[in-house]
């Protein structure tokens, strides 16, 4: 199976802030990888697929890159409501796997 | 509007066996694959598995934690998915969410659409 590995796992940072979420796979997914945010009691929510193609509706100061193995999202100006968990997922080859999450409070 | 709306969690024993249930409504159901995901109390997203489309022969795909215990099937007369899921052990505790795989007929996709998630108990 494909081990997905986010980093940091916490990560603090002010309104404003531009922040940077990696995610390294074990072996390589060409572009398939996606980014969900979740917010506490909600479901995820589809914010980029396929690396850095932007879901309808999603802020433009999000934003994805990488290619085989690593991979970023980053947020460019921190806003309230994005304080949140984060996840990657690759669906290159099942069994589709996420990454453990990266949880963005504020500082 | 594209919604589901999952159904069917609660106590269950360890051993012993829950059918959840996801309406789909607002898009061509019978078109999409739909997948299973859950999520245990504090911790991260875990795929459970995937039912392709009649296209596809409705086949299937399974995490390895829960292949020869659950069963994702559909029926797409009733724009309904379901997760059947037997010899439920502790483990197994979590929120079960479906959603919508985006595009149709591949298996490179994700998840463009969640439910709002069940919550699945597995206690004695």
């Amino acid at each position: 199976d494909i081990q997905l590995t986010q980093s940091p796992s916490l990560l603090s940072a002010f309104v404003g802030d531009r922040v940077t979420i990696t995610c390294r796979a074990s072996q390589g997914i060409s572009s398939y990888l996606a980014w969900y945010q979740q917010k506490p009691g909600r479901a995820p929510k589809l914010l980029i697929y396929v690396t850095s193609t932007l879901q309808s509706g999603v802020p433009s100061r999000f934003s994805g890159s990488g290619s085989g193995t690593e991979f970023t999202l980053t947020i460019s100006s921190l806003q309230p409501e994005d304080f949140a968990t984060y996840y990657c997922q690759q669906f290159n080859s099942y069994p589709f796997t996420f990454g453990q999450g990266t949880r963005l409070e504020i500082k | 509007e594209v919604q589901l709306v999952e159904s069917g969690g609660g106590l269950v024993q360890p051993g012993g066996s829950l059918r959840l249930s996801c309406a789909a409504s607002g898009f061509t159901f019978s078109d999409h694959y739909m997948d299973w995901v859950r999520q245990a109390p504090g911790k991260g997203l875990e795929w459970v598995g995937r039912t392709r489309n009649k296209v596809n022969g409705y086949t299937t795909e399974y995490a390895a934690s829960v292949k020869g215990r659950f069963t994702i099937s559909r029926d797409d007369s009733k724009n309904s998915l379901y997760l059947q899921m037997n010899s439920l052990k502790i483990e197994d505790t979590a929120v079960y969410y479906c959603g919508r795989v985006s595009g149709s007929s591949w298996d490179k996709s994700f998840l463009d659409c969640w439910g709002q998630g069940t919550l699945v108990t597995v206690s004695s």
